[in-house]
Order: structure tokens, then C-alpha cells, then sequence
């Protein structure tokens, strides 16, 4: 099983900064099947960036993927209001689908 | 739009099973894999397994396997997944999401989660 490590387990920074969210794997994650979701309180996740670096539909230009084989990095250019929630990453190359535990960007 | 309903929250003793379904619409059921998560209280996120709406094939995580089942209603456009002999660990919310294949685009639409509760 692949386990996703991923730091700082909490972020506080202020809007207009720039976030840079850390994901590690204990095994490479081949072909970057690797994606990064957003949840927000009592809401379902929703997926912003997969194979590493390709945003989904919708997704604002300010949040962007990165990293290969082991490490990975999500970064929020300049943070808006709602961007402050939880983060989390997600390996989908190898059966048991895995998670990390989550980064909390939080409002300094 | 793409939406996956979820059932309704539900409250069950130790032992029991549970089903919840996720009924789907303005998409076509069989040209996307659906995958089931679940999410303790205040923690992370975990994968259960997805099924084939077109094949019926499954895959589960193995730490489920042998309690969960997951089918599927082609006619309706319906996922369900069951889950049997349910403990207070397994009080969750629970999610389906749909992914182009297992190795796909990642999980791109959810259904809005169903909260379940296993106490005696």
C-alpha cells in the first residue's frame, strides 16, 4: 500500500499570499496518477488538480500541481477567501487507493 | 448538470448491515467507473473500492473485503454499495464519486455524502 504523507499539517497565511502544499509517497506513483482535492466543512471533496499537474474543469488558474515519482506539490499562486479549507492528496496508480491526512489552510 | 444523489443518513446497531445508494443523472452510468469513500468524524478520507457500471466488475480494498459488496441498476442509473456486520467504527460519511477509469481522471464529481451512524 502506498501512504501519502503530506506537510505542513496546518498552513496560516494571509489572502494574497502563496500557499506551496508538500505531498510524499513511500513508493513512487507511476505516470503521476496523483490528484489533490479541496473540502471545505459538511461538503464532499472536489477534485482540483489529477495527474499531478492538469487542472480540472473550473478550477482557477491560481492553483497548480507539480512533482513526480515520490514528491509532490499543489501550490495556490494568491489565496482568496475561499480558499482556506483542507487538503487533501490522493494516489490512484495502485489498488488500495490511497490518501493523505490532509493540510488545514487556515486564515492568519 | 452531472450530479450523483446520495440516500438519505441512517442510524444502525452494531451488526447490522447497511446499503446506501447513489442514483446518477445527465451522464451516461455505464462510461464512468464509481468509486466508494468514506470519511470518519474529523479525519481522512478512505477508499473503499469502486465497481464497473458496465461490466459489474469490482475491486475492493482489501481491509473490506468479504463485508462489502457493490452493484449496480443499469436501467436506473444507480449505484449501491452494502456493507455487512457494521461497529461503531465504521460511523462515517459515506461518499460515491465517479472516476473515466481506475486510472483515469481522478474523481471529479461526488455525491454529496450519507452519514452513518452504528450505535446500539
Amino acid at each position: 500500500e502506498i501512504v501519502l504523507t503530506q506537510s505542513p499539517g496546518t498552513l496560516s497565511l494571509s489572502p494574497g499570499e502563496r500557499a506551496t502544499l508538500s505531498c510524499r509517497a513511500s513508493q513512487s506513483v507511476s505516470s503521476s496518477y496523483l490528484a489533490w482535492y479541496q473540502q471545505k466543512p459538511g461538503q464532499a471533496p472536489r477534485l482540483l488538480i489529477y495527474r499531478a499537474s492538469s487542472r480540472a474543469t473550473g478550477v482557477p488558474d491560481r492553483f497548480s500541481g507539480s512533482g513526480s515519482g515520490t514528491d509532490f506539490t499543489l501550490t495556490v499562486s494568491r489565496l482568496e477567501p475561499e480558499d482556506f479549507a483542507v487538503y487533501f492528496c490522493q494516489q490512484y496508480d495502485s489498488s488500495p487507493y490511497t490518501f493523505g491526512q490532509g493540510t488545514k489552510l487556515e486564515i492568519k | 448538470q452531472v450530479q450523483l444523489v446520495q440516500s438519505g443518513a441512517e442510524v444502525k446497531k452494531p451488526g447490522a448491515s447497511l446499503k446506501v445508494s447513489c442514483k446518477t443523472s445527465e451522464y451516461t452510468f455505464t462510461d464512468y467507473y464509481m468509486h466508494w469513500v468514506r470519511q470518519a468524524p474529523g479525519q481522512g478520507l478512505e477508499w473503499m473500492g469502486w465497481i464497473n457500471p458496465s461490466s459489474g466488475g469490482t475491486n475492493y480494498a482489501q481491509r473490506f473485503q468479504g463485508r462489502v459488496s457493490m452493484t449496480r441498476d443499469t436501467s436506473i442509473g444507480t449505484a449501491y454499495m452494502e456493507l455487512s456486520r457494521l461497529s461503531s467504527d465504521d460511523t462515517a460519511v459515506y461518499f460515491c464519486a465517479r472516476d473515466t477509469s481506475p486510472r483515469g481522471t481522478a474523481f471529479d464529481i461526488w455525491g454529496q455524502g450519507t452519514l452513518v451512524t452504528v450505535s446500539s
